[in-house]
């Protein structure tokens, strides 16, 4: 079975500072993607990355960062010099890449940038 | 190119009353997903459709039913409705599978 484990419920930190948000996984496929999502007050989930299975290299888009490792079957988010803007629900997801495969979601880690 | 738009964006019911959502996913998608979100249970999974096809399912009782039209837009529908279905419902559309699903901003529902 698949699943998505983000073990950091709630994370507060001052703005400016780096902040790594946690994800781990678990499937048996050996091909599948991974996925970060941002849910701001407004309620909307805005996509973030697809990274797939076959590419394991680091991706970098500002402030953001992603580290996929393998070999851990984890999925990290970092953000660099946080901003207030920054304060949302981020989620991590997982999904096969067969036709009928659905996306499975962490429960989420809320991120608190304090001013 | 416009995202994916959910109406209406508040509802207050009330129990043992029935609702219906609606859902436009992005121009050219032909997949739409909803999920039920809770403080408690975090993302739920309900359906999927592809073409009017439900390709799949969560775990929710049959009083949760959707249905996708020729033009790819979705409607869910709650019957019976009960005071743990306060939640928002979220919809989300893809081109096809496996693609990236791109969400809209939810209904928030509340039972009284």
């Amino acid at each position: 079975a698949q699943k998505v484990t983000q073990a950091q419920t709630e994370i507060s930190v001052v703005e400016k500072e780096d902040v790594t948000l946690d994800c781990v996984y678990e499937t048996r496929d050996t091909t599948y993607y991974l996925f970060w999502y941002k849910q701001p007050p407004s309620g909307e989930l805005v996509f973030l990355i697809r990274r797939n299975s076959f590419d394991e290299q680091n991706e970098i888009s500002g402030r953001y960062s992603w580290n996929f490792q393998k070999s851990t079957s984890s999925f990290n988010f970092t953000i660099t010099a946080s901003q207030v803007v920054d304060s949302a629900v981020y989620f991590c997801a997982l999904s096969g890449m067969n036709r009928d495969d659905k996306i499975i979601f962490g429960k989420g880690t809320r991120l608190h940038i304090l001013p | 190119k416009a995202g994916v738009t959910q109406t209406p964006r508040y509802l207050i019911k009330t129990r043992g009353q029935q609702v219906t959502l609606s859902c436009s996913p992005i121009s050219g998608h032909r997949s739409v997903s909803w999920y039920q979100q809770t403080p408690g249970q975090g993302l739920q999974f309900l359906f999927e459709y592809f073409s009017e096809t439900q390709r799949n399912k969560g775990n929710f009782p049959g009083r949760f039913s959707g249905r996708q039209f020729s033009n790819s837009r979705s409607e869910m529908n709650v019957s019976t409705l009960e005071l743990g279905d306060s939640a928002l419902y979220l919809c989300a559309s893809r081109l096809g599978s496996p693609d990236t699903q791109y969400f809209g901003p939810g209904t928030r529902l509340t039972v009284l």
